[in-house]
């Protein structure tokens, strides 16, 4: 299985500070990576998809890049609504399988 | 609009079992696949596998072999969950997800929570 190593688990920002999250693949996923953002009480909500496509509807402060192992998620500018739970997932090889998670908090 | 409605919260007592439900609207359902996905309590998400929505074929994550069963009724645009002889691990939310051409979890059910506790 290919295992996705997120970091950091936890992270606080102030509003209009830019954030970056990270995911290691623990082989090459050819960019099959989505970021999901998960909000208390909600289910997951698709940011981005093969690494670095936005989906239609997200901010344009949410980017994503990466290749091969590593991928990072980028906040250009936290806002209220981006208090949030961060997940990785890659969907290269079954099983599909998800990073730990990073709870993204308000300073 | 795309929507993945589930059913309510079960609470169930072990060794009994759950079904849990997903009616899609707003796409063709045998378009794309339905995955299923788990979260217990403060925990992040498991895969659990999926259902090719055109054919009936489960296919099964590892550790979800064996109480699992996924099923469909096509006609109703409706995934089913079922979990037999419930542990206490098993508590959790339930999602079922639209799975595109595009390899990607693009829509999410809002979660079917199952408590087990005697």
């Amino acid at each position: 299985d290919i295992q996705m190593t997120q970091s950091p688990a936890s992270l606080s920002a102030s509003l209009g500070e830019t954030v970056s999250i990270e995911c290691l693949a623990s082989e090459g996923i050819s960019n099959d990576l989505a970021w999901y953002q998960q909000k208390s009480g909600k289910s997951p909500q698709l940011l981005i998809y093969a690494a670095s496509r936005l989906q239609d509807g997200v901010p344009s402060r949410f980017s994503g890049s990466g290749s091969g192992t590593r991928y990072s998620l980028k906040i250009s500018g936290m806002q209220p609504e981006d208090e949030a739970d961060y997940f990785c997932q890659q969907s290269y090889k079954y099983p599909l399988t998800f990073g730990s998670g990073t709870k993204l908090e308000i300073k | 609009q795309i929507q993945l409605v589930q059913s309510g919260p079960e609470l169930k007592k072990p060794g009994e079992s759950v079904k849990i439900s997903c009616k899609a609207s707003g796409y063709t359902f045998t378009d794309y696949a339905m995955h299923w996905v788990k979260q217990a309590p403060g925990k992040g998400l498991k895969w659990m596998g999926w259902i090719n929505t055109y054919t009936g074929k489960p296919t099964y994550a590892d550790d979800f072999k064996g109480r699992f069963v996924f099923s469909l009724e096509a006609s109703a645009s409706t995934a089913n969950l079922q979990i037999s002889n419930l542990k206490n691990e098993d508590t959790a939310t339930y999602f079922c997800v639209r799975f595109n051409s595009g390899y990607v979890m693009d829509a999410w059910g809002q979660g079917g929570s199952v408590t087990v506790s005697s």
